[in-house]
């Protein structure tokens, strides 16, 4: 079956102007996670949704960070006013949401460079 | 918050050789753990899972992983390797009331034919 999908899958920016990042999760998931993977940070964690509502934002970086999701489907996360420190791979997991046991099925990641 | 270390950056072994990579968490409490594997230009990939049961839990394509708790690890183990383990290996927990996984900064491994 259909896998997570992301777009784009490279996005490439200048400093100061704003980015939208696509997660489209498994039909049925109902958690949905951001997550950056960034040289000498590692991964991290930025934002979990459970249906349309996030019960947990503390991964977000800074107040340029924000996250939606819609008809508990599809996620967008924006990125506004970048900076060159935002340059990083944006991932994007869905789990079938009902336990943290759940395994997370992550997507190919959008790698996103700041100019 | 919980953390979690691997201690090897980076290993390269022959083919047939057998395979152990080093997790380590911080947290008091009881916790879920998990090791992810990245292959070369796919996305990552459950390999196995514990929370709780027997402490030896095996996974996909003949790896396995032991929880000891009084040592706060999770190791990876696969007795014999193929060059198609060429990846990059994560270990990640959670608590148990909660959803966000902490990962390790990951192992390469390079398994040379």
């Amino acid at each position: 079956g259909a896998g997570v999908s992301q777009s784009p899958s490279n996005k490439v920016t200048e400093k100061g102007k704003d980015v939208e990042l696509r997660c489209d999760p498994i039909s049925g998931h109902t958690a949905l996670y951001w997550y950056r993977q960034s040289l000498g940070q590692g991964l991290e964690f930025l934002i979990y949704f459970q249906g349309n509502s996030a019960p947990d934002k503390s991964g977000l970086p800074s107040d340029r960070f924000s996250a939606e999701r819609t008809g508990g489907s599809v996620s967008t996360l924006t990125i506004q006013r970048t900076q060159q420190e935002d340059s990083a791979v944006y991932l994007c997991a869905s789990s079938l949401g009902g336990a943290v046991t759940d395994t997370q099925y992550f997507g190919p990641g959008t790698r996103l460079t700041v100019l | 918050a919980q953390s979690v270390s691997q201690h090897n950056h980076h290993v390269i072994l022959s083919e047939a050789a057998s395979l152990e990579l080093g997790c380590n968490y911080s947290y008091g409490g009881t916790v879920n753990l998990f090791w992810y594997v990245q292959y070369p230009g796919q996305h990552l990939q459950l390999l196995l899972k514990y929370f709780s049961g027997d402490p030896l839990v095996k996974g996909i394509k003949g790896f396995e992983a032991e929880f000891i708790k009084s040592k706060f690890s999770f190791n990876l183990r696969k007795p014999s390797v193929q060059w198609s383990d060429t990846a990059e290996y994560f270990c990640a927990v959670n608590a148990p009331n909660d959803y966000k996984l902490s990962f390790g900064a990951g192992t390469t491994v390079t398994v040379r034919a």
